[in-house]
């Protein structure tokens, strides 16, 4: 079967750095996307992966091994908009794309 | 304000009646997609359209229908409700089946 894990919850504090993993079992592989979701609203795009290595985008950054079907998420310098859920969903051989249950990320001052 | 609207916001609905939920974007894109979301659980993928006149079974069909006449509209058709389909119902499109999703505000469905 295909599956996408994350952690559930996390807690951070205001300023620091985090990273969430999302490691991932699936029919084909043809790119892994991460999503924030704040609650009560829909998914929105943060970045997407699809050769090993790291992508930066401000002061987020994710990073993909296809040979480990592993990511991450960096996200640096925590503010408190960025309590949300965090959404790691891979794209199938079929083009479809898979999605973990989220992971919580709760931002303390 | 270019995007996806989805309607109703919210329903409450009876268990056996008819409901459509409505999806409609304005940005051109040829594929569409309906999601639920349910606590603990990651999206899950109902139907898809690739582009106007086709569609697909997701991972969960049963119990739903879609139709896509037209590039702008998707809707979504649960044809006698059951209360396993309560859940937040999301749609979503992309220029193409490799580029990202981008997601309307959803809509909060409990059935009774």
């Amino acid at each position: 079967g295909q599956n996408i894990d994350q952690p559930t919850e996390m807690t951070a504090t205001e300023g620091a750095i985090v990273q969430i993993n999302c490691t991932y079992q699936t029919s084909g592989f043809n790119g892994l996307f991460w999503y924030q979701q704040h609650a009560g609203e829909a998914p929105t795009f943060l970045s997407y992966n699809v050769l090993d290595g790291l992508e930066e985008k401000g002061r987020f950054s994710s990073f993909l091994s296809r040979s480990k079907g592993y990511s991450y998420l960096l996200l640096k310098e925590l503010q408190m908009k960025d309590s949300a859920s965090y959404l790691c969903a891979v794209r199938d051989s079929n083009y479809q794309l898979i999605w973990g249950a989220g992971t919580k990320l709760i931002i303390k001052p | 304000i270019a995007g996806i609207t989805q309607a109703p916001t919210s329903q409450i609905l009876a268990a056996g009646r008819r409901m459509t939920l409505r999806c409609t974007q304005d940005m051109r894109h040829n594929a569409m997609y309906w999601y639920r979301q349910d606590l603990g659980l990651g999206l899950r993928l109902i139907h898809y359209s690739n582009t106007a006149g086709t569609t697909g079974k997701g991972e969960v069909p049963d119990g739903y229908s879609v139709s896509r006449a037209n590039t702008d509209d998707f809707p979504l058709t649960l044809a006698s409700a059951v209360p396993s389909q309560t859940s937040v119902y999301f749609c979503a499109s992309a220029t193409g089946d490799n580029q990202p999703q981008h997601f309307g505000d959803g809509t909060r469905l409990s059935i009774l």
